[in-house]
């Protein structure tokens, strides 16, 4: 158990939909970052918050936004789904802003 | 601009044999490198970091890696391997403190154990 906790573990929506993916980071971790596994793209960064403020952004989709909370748990939050948004979402936390991340147990997203 | 290659996608060895799953990268910048693990349908768990210092790592389950500056390659290596192993195996880069670019970590396609019995 890396202390990171990701919910929902599985989520099935259809494509239009608005969905929403919460993540608390261990504790003491100010970083949290999210990444997407996919067969096709592997695993894609998507966006790190540090302290509450956006630090990084990667492959994110302007559909796809995220924000972290003044108690340091973090939301994504992925709209107007496509079916090619199915995959795994990681969220990984670090105490600071690099360093080894660990990560959660993931959602995994089905779009039908 | 930083990239990872693991040159293999499938490496099989049977039970109690040593294993290598090879990881080079590419960088403009000073790196920190790291092996994560998959087991099938869970998140990926460190197995080993390098940040600085011995570039001889050891890290968790009997798995080590050697950093290779000059080679640019962060190989891992276990001298006997047991069925629990098998699974995805994933190299990650990131900069460095200082080095001007962020935390986020650039992973390999990812490198399937399959240890036999």
């Amino acid at each position: 158990d890396s202390g990171v906790t990701q919910t929902p573990k599985h989520l099935i929506t259809a494509t239009g939909q608005r969905v929403t993916l919460r993540c608390s980071p261990r504790s003491g971790d100010l970083s949290v970052y999210w990444y997407q596994q996919s067969l096709d793209q592997g695993l894609q960064f998507l966006i790190q918050y540090y302290n509450g403020e956006e630090r990084a952004k990667g492959n994110i989709l302007e559909r796809f936004s995220a924000q972290q909370f003044p108690d340091l748990h973090s939301e994504l939050n992925l709209s107007s789904l496509e079916l090619g948004d199915s995959a795994l979402y990681f969220c990984a936390s670090s105490v600071e802003n690099r360093g080894e991340q660990y990560f959660g147990p993931g959602t995994r997203l089905t779009v039908t | 601009a930083q990239s990872v290659t693991q040159l293999d996608s499938q490496v099989p060895v049977f039970e109690e044999a040593p294993v290598e799953l090879r990881c080079n990268y590419s960088s403009s910048v000073s790196v920190y490198l790291f092996w994560y693990v998959q087991y099938p349908n869970q998140g990926l768990q460190l197995l080993l970091k390098y940040l600085s210092g011995s570039t001889l790592v050891k890290g968790i389950n009997g798995f080590e890696a050697e950093f290779n500056k000059s080679q640019t390659s962060f190989h891992l290596r276990k001298p006997s391997v047991h069925i629990s192993d098998t699974a995805e195996y994933f190299c990650a880069v990131s900069g460095t403190i200082g080095s001007g670019n962020t935390g986020k970590l650039i992973f390999g396609q990812g490198t399937t154990l399959q240890v036999k019995p």
